[in-house]
């Protein structure tokens, strides 16, 4: 079984930039989440989608970040302009329903400078 | 949300058991206990997780206090590629959702 399929895994900016992260989840797989990770640190939740509508996005800083999930299969995270506190590892996650363990992807490490 | 608590670090030789504790006293009766856990430059990978009983799945087993406010999940045999950062996560009602990650436990297993 194919696993969750993140691009690109490394990225590097300058800080005012625009990125963009891609995530191609598990073939049906209704519930996809992304994380944040700060290096030292555990991953935290920034937003999470139920097919193509979002669960929670509490803590999505949205004056700079935005995700969809067009159709219910793929998504993106952009971030723009990006800070330089934004540096960290970005993780898609996904999982068949929300009760179920959620399969993640190797991520991909941004670096602002 | 019922925050977990894990020590730092452990190690254990390779071929051993390894019981890694976790404190949970705050507790709510829906909570679930998750164990995930994340090996170097990898995203997290489930591990494991139970309600009230005692749980064993073909990575490691789950022991759960009666009272519920500790567990301890149990890596029967470590091996070198079982080096990794565990988390231990309460979430309410079993989802997957919001799973609140702490720093975790850094495994070192030594040949």
């Amino acid at each position: 079984e194919a696993g969750v399929a993140q691009s690109p895994r490394y990225k590097i900016i300058e800080k005012r930039q625009s990125v963009a992260f891609w995530c191609n989840p598990i073939s049906g797989h209704a519930t996809l989440y992304w994380y944040q990770q700060i290096l030292g640190q555990g991953p935290k939740l920034l937003i999470q989608f139920q097919n193509n509508g979002v669960v929670d996005d509490s803590q999505l800083p949205k004056d700079r970040f935005s995700a969809e999930r067009l159709k219910g299969v793929d998504s993106t995270l952009k971030i723009q302009p990006a800070k330089l506190e934004d540096s960290a590892v970005y993780l898609c996650a996904s999982s068949p329903r929300a009760d179920t363990e959620a399969f993640f992807g190797q991520g991909t490490r941004l670096t602002v400078v | 949300d019922a925050k977990t608590t894990q020590p730092n670090s452990m190690e254990s030789n390779e071929e051993e058991p390894v019981h890694l504790p976790c404190n949970h006293s705050t507790i709510s009766g829906t909570d679930y206990i998750h164990w995930y856990r994340q090996l170097p430059s990898q995203g997290p990978e489930y591990v494991i997780h139970g309600l009230t009983s005692n749980v064993n799945n073909r990575m490691a087993s789950l022991a759960i206090a009666e009272d519920r406010k500790s567990s301890t999940l149990i890596l029967h045999r470590a091996t070198l590629r079982d080096a990794a950062v565990y988390y231990c996560i309460l979430s309410y009602g079993g989802s997957q959702g919001n799973l609140i990650f702490g720093k975790g436990t850094k495994l070192s297993v030594k040949p």
